[in-house]
C-alpha cells in the first residue's frame, strides 16, 4: 500500500515571495504523482502530474514540481505567488495497479498575504 | 459541459436517516470513485468501481454501500447516517489504465445532526 505525507498543514507567505509545498510518499512499487488545488467551496483541480520521463514537471498557474525518487519526494514550487493562489493543495499518488485509486496527503493550506 | 455531476450539493440529515448520493459522468470513463474529505485528513477513498459491474472497498467503507448502476452512474448510500459521516463527499472518474485522466465532481456537503 502507498501513503502520502504533506509535511506542512499551513504555509503562510507574502505575495510575490517564492513558496515550496512539501510532499513525501512511500510505496513498494513505481508510482504516478499528482498535485491538486482546491479553492474555497470548490472541487479539486489538477495542477500537474508526473507519469514518467523528465523529473521536473510544469503545471498550470506557474507551478512546477520535481520528482526525486531517492528522496521519495514530489515538492511543489512557485517562484512568485499571488493572492489568488490562496487555496488548499493536495499531493496524491497512484500505483497504476487495478483500481488505480488515488491516495491523498492531508493537504497544505497556502495563505498568501498582501 | 462534460464532466462529473454530483447531486445534491448540500444535505442535512438526522442521525439514523438514510440517503443516496448520486454521481454521473458523461465522459465514457471506466472507473469511478467515492472519496470523503475531512479537515487535516485529505481525501480518503470509500469505495471504487474499476469497471461497470464491479465494486470494491476503499480505505473507509464502513457505514456505506455503493451501486454501479451502469457505466455512467455510481451512487453512494448511507443506510443509517451517523454524525461521524458529516463530511464533504467527492465523486471522481478515470478513463482507462494508466494514471492520468481523473476528473472530480464539485462535491456534496453532508451534515448529520
Amino acid at each position: 500500500a502507498q501513503s502520502v505525507t504533506q509535511l506542512d498543514s499551513q504555509v503562510p507567505v507574502f505575495e510575490e515571495a517564492p513558496v515550496e509545498l512539501r510532499c513525501n510518499y512511500s510505496s513498494s512499487v513505481s508510482v504516478y504523482l499528482f498535485w491538486y488545488v482546491q479553492y474555497p467551496n470548490q472541487g479539486l483541480q489538477l495542477l500537474l502530474k508526473y507519469l514518467s520521463g523528465s523529473t521536473l514537471v510544469k503545471g498550470i498557474n506557474g507551478f512546477e514540481a520535481e520528482f526525486n525518487k531517492s528522496q521519495t519526494s514530489f515538492h511543489l514550487r512557485k517562484p512568485s505567488v499571488h493572492i489568488s493562489d490562496t487555496a488548499e493543495y493536495f499531493c496524491a499518488v497512484s500505483t497504476g495497479n487495478a483500481g488505480n485509486m488515488l491516495t491523498f496527503g492531508g493537504g497544505t493550506r497556502l495563505m498568501v498575504k498582501p | 459541459n462534460a464532466g462529473v455531476t454530483q447531486t445534491p450539493k448540500f444535505q442535512v440529515l438526522k442521525t439514523g436517516q438514510s440517503m443516496t448520493l448520486q454521481c454521473a459522468q458523461d465522459m465514457n470513463h471506466n472507473s469511478m470513485y467515492w472519496y470523503r474529505q475531512d479537515p487535516g485528513m485529505g481525501l480518503r477513498l470509500i469505495y471504487y468501481s474499476a469497471s461497470e459491474g464491479t465494486t470494491d472497498k476503499g480505505e473507509v467503507p464502513n457505514g456505506y454501500n455503493v451501486s454501479r448502476l451502469n457505466k455512467r452512474e455510481f451512487s453512494l448510500r448511507l443506510e443509517s447516517a451517523a454524525p461521524s459521516q458529516t463530511s464533504v463527499y467527492f465523486c471522481a472518474s478515470r478513463a482507462q489504465q494508466g494514471a492520468s485522466g481523473y476528473t472530480f465532481g464539485s462535491g456534496t456537503r453532508l451534515t448529520v445532526v
